[in-house]
């Protein structure tokens, strides 16, 4: 079945420690590829997308992810994490006009 | 930015009543809304897709008899929970897409509707 994985369903780090969440998926063809983020008690918002060309993508907060078609993957990196990183990370891919999103990775920094 | 509006933002009524959640496109004009359904420390699900002046696509295992989607206006979408039951109870979430931006796809801040 299609589906867009998230390898790590809670992540917890130390402020400064780097991080890489792992994102699959399992569409064919050409797709979209996006990392959102929810802050506790808000909505969501888009960190990064990928539509075509540089497949190393850089968002907002010093986010970035790497589109490695290959491996069917996107994951999702900073190379040092804040305590306001501490959020819920989906990953999320749009085919056919929907955007059809993964389990999320809860991830909880220690200040 | 695009900025959508999703109201209201709490909601709980008894059971067997019915619910209608508003979404709203604040700067932008949205032909498509979708509308996502979120349980406790899961996924958004996403329910249905809903055009402008056409009715509404439903994902597999979507009542859409419970779930009523009226998208009557370029700006507005409203997902109607009918005869609600506990099991409706959920964190219900909107986006709007904006043919007009390079990135389209804005959300809403969500519903949290609780059936007693």
């Amino acid at each position: 079945a299609q589906s867009v994985s998230q390898h790590n369903h809670h992540v917890i780090l130390s402020e400064a420690a780097s991080l890489e969440l792992g994102c699959n998926y399992s569409y064919g063809g050409t797709v979209n590829l996006f990392w959102y983020v929810q802050y506790p008690g808000q909505h969501l918002q888009l960190l990064l997308k990928y539509f075509s060309g540089d497949p190393l993508v850089k968002g907002i907060k010093g986010f970035e992810a790497e589109f490695i078609k290959s491996k069917f993957s996107f994951n999702l990196r900073k190379p040092s994490v804040q305590w306001s990183d501490t959020a819920e990370y989906f990953c999320a891919v749009s085919r056919d006009d929907k955007i059809i999103f993964g389990k999320g990775t809860r991830l909880h920094i220690l200040p | 930015g695009a900025v959508v509006s999703q109201h209201p933002s709490r909601v709980i009524c008894k059971s067997g009543t019915s619910v209608k959640i508003e979404c709203r496109s604040l700067d932008f004009q949205a032909t498509t809304m979708f509308w996502y359904r979120q349980f406790p420390k899961q996924s958004l699900m996403l329910m249905a897709t809903s055009n402008e002046g056409s009715k509404a696509t439903y994902e597999q295992g979507v009542e859409k008899d419970k779930f009523l989607i009226n998208h009557a206006s370029l700006t507005l979408s409203t997902l109607t929970v009918t005869s609600a039951h506990p099991e409706d109870s959920s964190f219900y979430i909107c986006s709007a897409r904006d043919l007009l931006a390079a990135f389209g796809y804005t959300f809403g801040s969500g519903t949290r509707l609780t059936v007693v």
